[in-house]
C-alpha cells in the first residue's frame, strides 16, 4: 500500500516549457486535490476533484490545468511555465471532500 | 468564507518543555478542524482531528488540541517536547457546505537542546 504517490520529485524548466505532475493513490479515494506550497503561504489550493469525472477550481488556479485520468490517477499541467510558478506542489487524497486528507512526498518545481 | 490564523510563525522552544501552538478560525457553520505535521522535506501528515463530540482530542506523538468554540480556537499542545518534534504545523479547516480544506501559513517549531 503506497498511498499517494507523485513524480517527478524534482524538475526545473525554463520560462515558457510545459511539463505533467503525476499523482495516483492506491486507497480507493474518491477525492484529490493539488496544492502549492510557498513559504510564509501555507497551503493554497489549485484545483480539486470530488469524484472521477469532476474537476473544479481552487483558490489559485490560474496557469495551471488538470485531468482526473481515473479513480485513481490526477494529474495537473503547466502550459507555458512562469518564474511565479517556482514552488512546491503536493497532491492529496481523501475518502470524501470532508475526510482526512493524505499527501504525497511532494514535487519541488523551478521555473528559470 | 471560512479561513485560519495562525498566529506564531515560529515557536522556539527548549527540550522537554511544553510547547502550546495556536490557530484560531473564523466560519459562520459548523466546523472540522485538523492539525497537520510537515517534517523537512517530506509532505504532511494528520497529528489529529475534530469532526464532533468531546473537544480534548488526542493525537500521535503525544499531541492534543482543544476544540473552543466561543474562542474559536483549536490549539495544539504537548507537555513535553522532543528533539524529533522539530517540523512546521499546520491548522487547517473544513465547514458544512465547504468541505475543501483551508489551511494557516504554519507554524515552525524549533527544538532547542
Amino acid at each position: 500500500n503506497a498511498g499517494v504517490t507523485q513524480t517527478p520529485k524534482f524538475q526545473v524548466l525554463k520560462t515558457g516549457q510545459s511539463m505533467t505532475l503525476q499523482c495516483a493513490q492506491d486507497m480507493n479515494h474518491n477525492s484529490m486535490y493539488w496544492y502549492r506550497q510557498d513559504p510564509g503561504m501555507g497551503l493554497r489550493l489549485i484545483y480539486y476533484s470530488a469524484s472521477e469525472g469532476t474537476t473544479d477550481k481552487g483558490e489559485v488556479p490560474n496557469g495551471y490545468n488538470v485531468s482526473r485520468l481515473n479513480k485513481r490517477e490526477f494529474s495537473l499541467r503547466l502550459e507555458s511555465a512562469a518564474p511565479s510558478q517556482t514552488s512546491v506542489y503536493f497532491c492529496a487524497s481523501s475518502v470524501g471532500l470532508a475526510g482526512q486528507q493524505f499527501f504525497g512526498p511532494g514535487t519541488r518545481l523551478t521555473v528559470l | 468564507a471560512q479561513s485560519v490564523t495562525q498566529l506564531d510563525s515560529q515557536v522556539p522552544v527548549f527540550e522537554e518543555a511544553p510547547v502550546e501552538l495556536r490557530c484560531n478560525y473564523s466560519s459562520s457553520v459548523s466546523v472540522y478542524l485538523f492539525w497537520y505535521v510537515q517534517y523537512p522535506n517530506q509532505g504532511l501528515q494528520l497529528l489529529l482531528k475534530y469532526l464532533s463530540g468531546s473537544t480534548l482530542v488526542k493525537g500521535i506523538n503525544g499531541f492534543e488540541a482543544e476544540f473552543n468554540k466561543s474562542q474559536t480556537s483549536f490549539h495544539l499542545r504537548k507537555p513535553s517536547v522532543h528533539i524529533s518534534d522539530t517540523a512546521e504545523y499546520f491548522c487547517a479547516v473544513s465547514s458544512f457546505g465547504n468541505e475543501k480544506l483551508t489551511f494557516g501559513t504554519g507554524t515552525r517549531l524549533t527544538i532547542i537542546p
